[in-house]
């Protein structure tokens, strides 16, 4: 019921290519959907996020795509870039502590 | 930018010791979070903490761990007897109230317990 499940594990692109990232939840009460990027050695950094009422939010190159009824979320990077390369968590909350996908490591080649 | 800080940024103790992970989270924030991440693994809620009491904790949070928020600024984490599996990077996190749910985090400290 906590889970949030994420796919792929890994993900290697072009660049200038648009990565997608894949999460799906079961908990219905969750209401804030964030995505995090982590580059090694550092904290998760607050990339995107989203509410349910809304199906789709972008900001610069990232758009999050959200499905309630199938209740998926997912991050597209458009253009990507060699600097975009990173591990990227979805997350899942509704008023209660993170959930956090597994992960994605995102390596954008030139 | 206001910014959440954590010390030591490396931690190495032998096993059975006590260690204490420190944060400095963002000014007017109210809300403070333990998380942790073993190497190569998803980030997982440990603690949160608001009003000077923890509000919620997670399994991993058992008896050998406390928090501690001594002063308007700190935010503490201690470990009484760290085990080889309690090695891993340890981030505290803080959000600015109910409202807002961005939570921003620290850089981490990096335990190793030997």
């Amino acid at each position: 019921q906590q889970q949030v499940k994420q796919s792929p594990q890994s993900l290697i692109v072009q660049k200038g290519g648009i990565p997608i990232i894949n999460c799906a939840y079961e908990n219905t009460a969750f209401d804030y959907f964030p995505w995090y990027q982590q580059f090694p050695g550092k904290g998760p950094a607050l990339l995107i996020a989203i509410r349910p009422d809304v199906s789709e939010k972008k900001e610069g190159r990232f758009t999050i795509s959200f499905n309630k009824s199938a209740k998926q979320f997912s991050l597209h990077i458009m253009d990507s870039q060699p600097g975009d390369s990173a591990t990227y968590f979805c997350a899942a909350s509704g008023n209660t502590p993170l959930v956090f996908g597994k992960g994605t490591r995102l390596s954008v080649i030139a | 930018e206001p910014e959440v800080t954590q010390t030591p940024s490396h931690q190495v103790t032998q096993m059975g010791q006590e260690v204490i992970l420190r944060c400095v989270p963002i000014s007017n924030h109210l809300y403070f979070y333990w998380y942790r991440q073993i190497l190569g693994q998803k980030v997982e809620f440990l603690v949160s903490f608001y009003n000077n009491e923890i509000s919620e904790k997670s399994e991993i949070f058992d008896d050998q761990f406390s928090v501690e928020r001594p002063d308007g600024s700190n935010f503490t984490l201690k470990i009484r007897s760290t085990k080889l599996e309690d090695s891993a990077m340890y981030f505290c996190a803080s959000k600015a109230g109910d409202a807002y749910n961005e939570q921003f985090f620290g850089p981490g400290t990096r335990l190793t317990v030997l």
